[in-house]
């Protein structure tokens, strides 16, 4: 019973190009969350899909940045025009509906941005 | 901007202690959550709190959502080296709405 995978594990990126996260939820999971946690710092919400369906973008930054959770296939966090400042740990998160439990996560994308 | 808040920031700690730390947030949340963070890996749930009151094990782990519905505490006991590592709080308001994670707590373990 895999758990939440995400890929790649590692990415860097030259400034200006775009950055493609990609998560497989649980199996069974439909909700998936993606969060943004910068060094020594917490985990950041940053969108909440459902899917083919967004629930919650409310931490998505509002320019170069944009998610997804087709009806096949992995969600995929996609990060137009990348600058420095996105380089971070990306962490998604699934579970098998929105009340009321905790997430599982996977083990994270960093990106580094040079 | 940021509305969980966890003390302390940091712990040392000799092995076989008991350990305690607390969070407090601005907001009543309605779900409590306790996570545990292994450098370069994604949070692990170590604990899933759901009513006022409530007190939860999990093996030497203990967490209690507060009364108040605003705070929660995290109590490992004896502990040991693989207890190292950064455990965040969090919490969401209502049942659908998002997670939201604490600043997290550092821990150090000396052998």
């Amino acid at each position: 019973n895999a758990g939440v995978m995400q890929n790649p594990r590692h990415l860097v990126r030259r400034r200006g190009q775009e950055a493609r996260l990609r998560c497989s939820p649980m199996k069974g999971h439909s909700h998936v969350y993606w969060y943004r946690q910068l060094p020594e710092e917490g985990l950041k919400f940053m969108v909440y899909l459902q899917k083919e369906n967004i629930i919650d973008e409310s931490g998505m930054p509002k320019e170069r940045f944009s998610a997804e959770f087709p009806k096949e296939g992995p969600s995929i966090l996609r990060i137009q025009q990348v600058v420095r400042g996105d380089s971070a740990a990306y962490f998604c998160a699934s579970s098998p509906g929105g009340s009321g439990y905790g997430y599982t996560f996977g083990s994270g994308t960093r990106l580094t941005v040079v | 901007g940021q509305q969980l808040n966890q003390s302390p920031q940091s712990m040392f700690i000799q092995e076989g202690e008991d350990v305690s730390m607390n969070c407090t947030s601005s907001s009543i949340f309605n779900t409590w959550l306790w996570y545990k963070q292994d450098p370069g890996e994604g949070p692990v749930l170590l604990i899933a709190l759901y009513k006022a009151g409530e007190l939860t094990s999990n093996g030497r782990l203990t967490a209690q959502f507060g009364i108040t519905r605003k705070d929660s505490f995290l109590n490992i006991s004896a502990s040991i080296p693989s207890d190292v590592g950064i455990y965040f709080c969090a919490g969401r308001k209502t049942s659908y709405d998002k997670v939201i994670f604490g600043p997290g707590t550092s821990l150090s373990v000396i052998p």
